[in-house]
């Protein structure tokens, strides 16, 4: 069964400074993953996906993701936050077939000014 | 492109009336469709999702139903209306095939009261 942990429901950062954002997968086989940004009372936003090409995935606004397999692991980073960045992001990964997507519980960033 | 739309943007409910929530695509065709709900300050819970007309799979049990009536529409429906209910709904569509990215609507807000 596949599953995303997001292990961070809150990060904080001041503006200016890297962001990091944890995720972990478990998939039975090489997975294809995403990061997705919410904003309030919005829909939700593709940020980047993998899907076994490159393991470092640049996506917008600036953000990246690097998969690595042998820690179970697809962390997204951005070096420097924006007051903008400010958000929900969710960590997901799709089943074998395309069809089913499972979502991590999110994880709530603020910045600082 | 592809377009994903949603309606109402809002909607306040009294409890036990009824509830009728319209998705559709466009320039897409054989998408698959997905119902979601978001609790106030929660992750996603998959609720209904489809790979075609007239073929609906349930992820929970509850009071809420969902219809495939064309291609490209997707409806949410309620009988009688819970207050536990009140989210944010979101529909979502994919390709359906492996690696494929799915792409959300801009939501609606329910509140039940």
């Amino acid at each position: 069964a596949q599953s995303v942990t997001q292990l961070d429901s809150h990060v904080s950062v001041s503006e200016g400074t890297p962001v990091l954002l944890r995720c972990n997968y478990s998939s039975s086989y090489s997975p294809s993953l995403f990061w997705y940004v919410q904003h309030p009372n919005k829909g939700l936003q593709l940020l980047l996906k993998y899907t076994s090409a490159a393991t470092l995935v640049k996506g917008i606004n600036g953000f990246e993701a690097e998969f690595k397999k042998s820690e179970t692991s697809f962390h997204l980073t951005k070096p420097s936050a924006h007051m903008s960045d400010a958000a929900e992001y969710f960590c997901v990964v799709s089943d074998e077939g395309g069809n089913q997507f499972y979502f991590g519980t999110g994880t709530s960033l603020t910045v600082i000014p | 492109s592809q377009t994903i739309h949603q309606w109402p943007a809002t909607l306040v409910q009294p409890v036990g009336s009824p509830l009728s929530l319209e998705c559709t695509v466009e320039g897409t065709s054989n998408p698959n469709l997905y119902w979601y709900r978001q609790a106030a300050g929660r992750g996603l819970q998959l609720l209904f999702y489809s790979v075609g007309i007239g073929q609906i799979s349930s992820e929970v049990p509850q009071n809420l139903s969902a219809s495939r009536p064309q291609d490209r529409q997707f409806i949410l429906s309620s009988k009688k209306l819970l207050l536990s209910d009140s989210g944010f709904y979101l529909c979502a569509w994919s390709g359906g095939s492996l690696a494929d990215t799915q792409y959300f609507g801009p939501g609606t807000r329910l509140t039940v009261l």
